[in-house]
């Protein structure tokens, strides 16, 4: 069963448009949440985080909403640009009830095209 | 090192072939986590370390897989008896305090048992 859910594999926007990833979550334990960008061959990078005291998190062109009672959160990109293609991943953590894995989704693949 | 460094990059073993991958986190990263990485899939969790302690080997799939972080710095997953199912990406991530939040990751070991 899977706590976290990505449910696009793959989204493809114009340059210079926005961005909207999606992910949802179905444990309510979970009061961390963070978005990872992966490129090919390397590993995931940090990208912005949110937690669950607050709905909105901004830095530079990526901010992410939280929507507790709807248990979804979402990436915002704007402007995107052709660098932002990779497979975006939504990662939860329930840090209170003492576990500190992260429990990842299975990705989305961002393509911006020029 | 500036980040986290794991090896070999690739490690193709045959089907019963022991198989140890190695990870040295950022200097000073008290967390040390890895991760399964499945073709199509998201990372899964499979074990964390606080300094030298094993907090959580919850995702460790079967007895054949351990992990140790024996000076905690450096550690090391092994897996025994490999079998073709444990074809995958292993991740190492690792973060400065207690927890899961802001883990950086290495760039993985792709193994693929034949």
């Amino acid at each position: 069963d899977q706590q976290v859910k990505q449910n696009s594999p793959s989204l493809s926007v114009q340059e210079g448009r926005i961005s909207i990833l999606n992910c949802d979550y179905t444990n309510s334990m979970f009061d961390y949440f963070l978005w990872y960008k992966k490129y090919p061959a390397e590993g995931p990078t940090f990208l912005i985080s949110i937690s669950s005291i607050k709905d909105k998190n901004e830095d530079g062109r990526f901010t992410v909403f939280l929507n507790k009672s709807a248990k979804h959160l979402s990436l915002h990109i704007v402007p995107s640009q052709p660098g932002d293609s990779a497979v975006y991943f939504c990662a939860a953590s329930a840090a209170e009830g003492g576990s500190e894995k992260l429990v990842f989704g299975k990705g989305t693949k961002l393509t911006v095209n020029p | 090192g500036a980040g986290v460094s794991q090896s070999p990059r690739y490690k193709v073993a045959k089907r019963g072939q022991d198989v140890a991958l190695r990870c040295d986190p950022i200097s000073g990263h008290v967390s040390l986590f890895w991760y399964q990485q499945a073709l199509g899939q998201g990372p899964e969790f499979l074990t964390y370390f606080q300094n030298e302690a094993q907090l959580d080997k919850s995702g460790l799939p079967s007895d054949r897989f351990f992990a140790e972080r024996p000076e905690g710095s450096v550690s090391t997953l092994k897996i025994q008896r490999t079998q073709q199912e444990d074809s995958a990406v292993y991740l190492c991530a690792s973060s400065l305090a207690r927890g899961a939040v802001k883990a950086f990751f290495g760039q993985g070991t792709r193994l693929t048992v034949v």
